[in-house]
């Protein structure tokens, strides 16, 4: 059974780095074609995909936030880190964590099919 | 970036209807085109990947067709637990883009 994760502050100030941890079980992000991403949701919006990082640590960034994110794994450790600096109100939002499998005949499939629960973070002074 | 439009963003219907949601791309997707569900305070569930593939578990009454620019989804009998937020997600290409969903409400 595969089971995701996000830990992390419910609240951070503007300007300040936000730092996600994605704690996942079930799966092994050694194996080839597996991928977890981060997406967001600020209340009462849409969802918006933030990052993906595959199982040969090729790494993928929504282009609008580029600059600002970072996304890493510890295989050991079973993790994905997701760091966002500069952080803005505009940032509140939940942030999902959630699993990309394998799909036969496919370097990766990139569609999510186990999300964690994710996690409320509120950025103000 | 392809834009993913998603009509009607509210729809009202009845326990026992067939309820069709659109999701239309701003440029061909191919068929690399997934559908969720989600709930309120709830994580998102795929229903469908690459257009048309029933996800492992999720009832038969949801179906997925279409391909290039143009998509469906397709709840066959509405039940009592299929209301809530629906949402289309391309991956033809990065960066992945999501629709604005589609709330389906109690008529």
């Amino acid at each position: 059974q595969i089971t995701l994760k996000e830990s992390g502050p419910t609240l951070v100030k503007p300007t300040q780095t936000l730092t996600l941890t994605c704690t996942f079980s079930g799966f092994s992000l050694s194996t080839s074609g597996v991928g977890v991403g981060w997406i967001r949701q600020p209340p009462g919006k849409a969802l918006e995909w933030l990052a993906l990082i595959y199982w040969n640590d090729d790494k993928r960034y929504s282009p609008s936030l580029k600059s600002r994110l970072t996304i890493t794994k510890d295989t050991s450790k079973n993790q994905v880190v997701l760091t966002m600096t500069n952080m803005d109100p505009v940032d509140t939002a939940t942030y999902y964590c959630a699993h990309s499998p394998p799909l036969p005949g496919y370097d990766h499939h990139d569609a999510f099919d186990i999300w964690g629960q994710g996690t409320m973070v509120t950025v103000s002074s | 970036d392809i834009q993913m439009t998603q009509s009607p963003s509210t729809l009202s219907a009845s326990v026992g209807d067939r309820v069709t949601i659109t999701c239309r791309a701003s440029q061909s997707i191919s068929s690399w085109l997934a559908w969720y569900q989600q709930k309120p305070g709830k994580a998102p569930k795929l229903l469908i990947y690459k257009a048309s593939s029933l996800e492992s578990g999720v009832p038969s009454r949801f179906s997925g067709s279409g391909s290039g620019t143009e998509f469906t989804l397709t709840i066959s009998s509405l039940q009592p637990d299929d209301f809530a937020t629906y949402y289309c997600q391309q991956y033809n290409s990065f960066p992945l883009t999501f629709g604005g969903g589609t709330k389906v409400e109690i008529k």
